[in-house]
């Protein structure tokens, strides 16, 4: 199957910092890619949805200021958490979905983010 | 009124009995049914696409009800590898149920 690569996996972070997420798909082109955030025991929350070469689409009560998503090519999507707080601490997963195919989505492994 | 509402769960069920979870959606117009599995502090992991015929994939078969709106997978004969959070997507915008937690005990 595809592959998308989400890097870093785990990051500690002190209050008051900016973090980058960045997801890859590394063997397909992404025109779209999906950013989801999931609290302990809850299920994922769409946070954005993020096409290539235009600005990302915030879910309701998202704030775009807060997450930064930047969609710069076919295989490569960021999210910079900015001026991160103890209550952005969540599991950070992106997708990404095929140019062609079945609108399956391949899924990042995910980011674990910890704000001190 | 959410996009997506699941069972809830836990289901505890023993090896070898055969479960169900439902799904129902609330937009007509949703054009794609997915089924993924997530295991513990893990991502997502397709386990099948949904089909209007309804599809079968060994011990899994899913079906989709267009008319009432909803879709469901069934599981026969549980192993305890299959203990994990089931999650329904449909695709309207890729919208995540709240996900079914199976138990399966020895």
């Amino acid at each position: 199957g595809a592959v998308v690569s989400q890097h870093p996996s785990w990051v500690i972070c002190k209050s008051g910092t900016s973090v980058k997420i960045e997801c890859r798909s590394l063997d397909f082109q992404a025109t779209t890619m999906f950013w989801y955030r999931q609290f302990p025991k809850q299920s994922l929350m769409l946070m954005a949805t993020s096409n290539e070469g235009s600005k990302a689409t915030y879910e309701q009560g998202v704030e775009k200021d807060k997450f930064l998503i930047n969609h710069a090519s076919l295989t490569l999507s960021t999210l910079t958490v900015t001026s991160a707080h103890p209550e952005d601490s969540s599991f950070y997963i992106c997708s990404a979905a095929a140019l062609e195919g079945k609108n399956i989505q391949y899924f990042g492994a995910g980011t674990r983010l910890s704000v001190l | 009124r959410k996009e997506v509402e699941q069972d809830p769960g836990p289901f505890n069920v023993p090896e070898g009995a055969t479960v169900a979870f439902n799904c129902t959606y609330s937009n007509s117009a949703s054009q794609s049914f997915f089924w993924y599995r997530q295991d513990c502090r893990k991502e997502p992991k397709l386990l099948m696409s949904v089909y209007s015929s309804g599809n079968e994939d060994g011990r899994f078969t899913a079906q989709l009800n267009r008319a009432s709106q909803y879709i469901s997978l069934l599981i026969r004969d549980s192993k305890l590898s299959d203990s994990a959070t089931y999650l329904c997507v449909v695709k309207h915008e890729f919208y995540f149920g709240s996900g079914t937690k199976l138990n399966v005990k020895p």
